[in-house]
C-alpha cells in the first residue's frame, strides 16, 4: 500500500535555530500534502494545506513565517520552524492523498517528535 | 460552527465488544474516516464510509447514517493491542478534514 515517510522520527534542538522536517510520499504523487500538530492528548490540529508548485494554506492563528511550508515536488513537502523555541516543541505529522485515490484515503507519515532546549 | 464529538474515554474487556460513537455536525458531507492512533505514533488508517451503512473489515466494522450525522466504530474480539485512541474524521463540503478529538480504549485483561 501507499507509504509516508516522515524524518527526522525525533530531533532536538537549541532555541533560536531552524528545525527542517521532510514528508515524502514513496509510492504516489501526492497533489496535496497536510501537516498537522498534536498536543499530549490532544486531538490533530491542522497547521497548513500545500498543493504541489503552490503556496500552502494556512489555518488561521498559525504563523506563516515561522512555520515555513514547501511542496516542491509531487512526492516532497517539508516544514521548517524557524527560530525555535521550547512552546514548539510538540509532535508534528504530516499527511498526503494522492491522485489514484481519488483522495478517499489519506496516509499519514510516522511524526516528527521536536524538542526545543 | 462544525463540529465532532466522540467519548472521551471508554472502557472494555479483553474479548468483548464495544462500540465507540462519533457524531457530526458539518458543511457538507464527503465521508467519514476512522483512524487508530497508539500513544506517541502517528494515526493509521482504519475505515472509510461515505454511504449509509455497514463496513466490516476483519474485527472492525464502521457504520454510517448520514441523516443522523452519526457513525459508530465497532470492535470485537477484543485484543490488548487495540487500547489506543480512536478518532473520527469528516471530509467537508471544501474536502477539509474536521477532527473529533479522538476516544481513548482502554482494555482490561
Amino acid at each position: 500500500g501507499a507509504v509516508v515517510s516522515q524524518h527526522p522520527s525525533r530531533v532536538i534542538c537549541k532555541s533560536g535555530t531552524s528545525v527542517k522536517i521532510e514528508c515524502r510520499s514513496l509510492d504516489f504523487q501526492a497533489t496535496t500534502m497536510f501537516w498537522y500538530r498534536q498536543f499530549p492528548k490532544k486531538s490533530l490540529m491542522l497547521m497548513a494545506t500545500s498543493n504541489e508548485g503552490s503556496k500552502a494554506t494556512y489555518e488561521q492563528g498559525v504563523e506563516k513565517d515561522k512555520f515555513l511550508i514547501n511542496h516542491a515536488s509531487l512526492t516532497l513537502s517539508t516544514l521548517t520552524v524557524t527560530s525555535a523555541h521550547p512552546e514548539d516543541s510538540s509532535f508534528y505529522i504530516c499527511s498526503a492523498s494522492g491522485d489514484g485515490d481519488s483522495g478517499n484515503t489519506i496516509y499519514f507519515g510516522e511524526g516528527s517528535w521536536l524538542t526545543v532546549v | 460552527g462544525q463540529n465532532i464529538d466522540q467519548p472521551t474515554e471508554m472502557t472494555a474487556t479483553e474479548g468483548a465488544i464495544v462500540q465507540i460513537n462519533c457524531t457530526y455536525q458539518t458543511s457538507g458531507f464527503n465521508g467519514l474516516f476512522w483512524y487508530q492512533q497508539h500513544a506517541g505514533e502517528a494515526p493509521t488508517f482504519l475505515s472509510y464510509n461515505v454511504l449509509d451503512g455497514l463496513e466490516e473489515k476483519g474485527r472492525f466494522s464502521s457504520f454510517l447514517s448520514r441523516s443522523k450525522g452519526y457513525s459508530y466504530l465497532l470492535l470485537k474480539e477484543l485484543q490488548m493491542k487495540d487500547s489506543a485512541s480512536y478518532l473520527c474524521a469528516v471530509k467537508d463540503s471544501n474536502y477539509q478534514l474536521i477532527w473529533g478529538a479522538g476516544t481513548k480504549l482502554i482494555i482490561k485483561p
